[in-house]
């Protein structure tokens, strides 16, 4: 199966409520990225996360990483209508692939 | 700002034409990306190229081809369109430092339909 899975595919809660979206991927890594995507744009990075960092801090958005459990979580925190999107963790393989791999990301929907 | 642009947000062919999609990215990145998405699918790598004339295959690259002439350029070419290349397609650049492939940023995409 693909490396980045994204947990849940589709998460939708209450505008002011925290969500939580969870990426597992099964090779070593060198680090891991979030994106998010509008519907119909193009993607845009949020945060990287290095193999040697367990968590990370950018406004609003905690990413946490461990590399034991192969897994990373991306919380989004007083989330807003606007939060409303698609989320995607890729990866960046320590060996084969020279590329990031993307998952198929969460759907998340903000409610007012 | 960084900035990646493609030349068309939507377009509109039939089968057998071939099809030219450009991408230039404004930030001097060594490397680019052509991907295509698919609901349900996520983003497949078609082709990335990591210098100017280097072109290396992705996951799907069957049916396309792709130019990189100069650094700041990257066309994905589908030589003869077929119907099941109805997609959206992103392009993508990024730095490459100390082994590690950084942020990549993207276009907008470009909403292809093939009749």
């Amino acid at each position: 199966s693909q490396q980045g899975e994204e947990d849940p595919q589709a998460l939708s809660i209450q505008e002011g409520e925290n969500a939580t979206m969870n990426c597992s991927y099964k090779t070593s890594i060198n680090n891991l990225q979030w994106y998010r995507q509008n519907s119909g744009r193009g993607l845009v990075h949020l945060i990287l996360i290095r193999s040697n960092e367990r968590e990370k801090h950018s406004g609003r958005l905690r990413v946490t990483l461990d590399t034991s459990k192969k897994s990373s979580s991306l919380l989004i925190t007083a989330s807003r209508a606007a939060d409303t999107a698609s989320y995607f963790c890729a990866t960046d393989p320590i060996q084969g692939a020279q590329k990031l791999v993307f998952g198929q990301g969460t759907r998340l929907t903000i409610n007012p | 700002d960084v900035k990646v642009t493609q030349s068309s947000r939507y377009l509109v062919k039939r089968t057998g034409e071939k099809v030219f999609l450009e991408c230039v990215q404004d930030m001097d990145h060594e490397n680019m990306f052509w991907y295509r998405q698919d609901p349900g699918l996520g983003l497949r790598l078609i082709y990335f190229s990591y210098d100017v004339k280097m072109k290396e295959k992705g996951d799907i690259p069957e049916g396309y081809s792709v130019s990189r002439e100069k650094k700041e350029r990257f066309s994905l070419i589908l030589e003869s369109a077929s119907t099941n290349q109805t997609s959206m397609y992103l392009c993508a650049s990024s730095l490459f430092a100390r082994g590690v492939y950084n942020e990549q940023f993207f276009g907008p995409g470009t909403r292809l339909t093939v009749l």
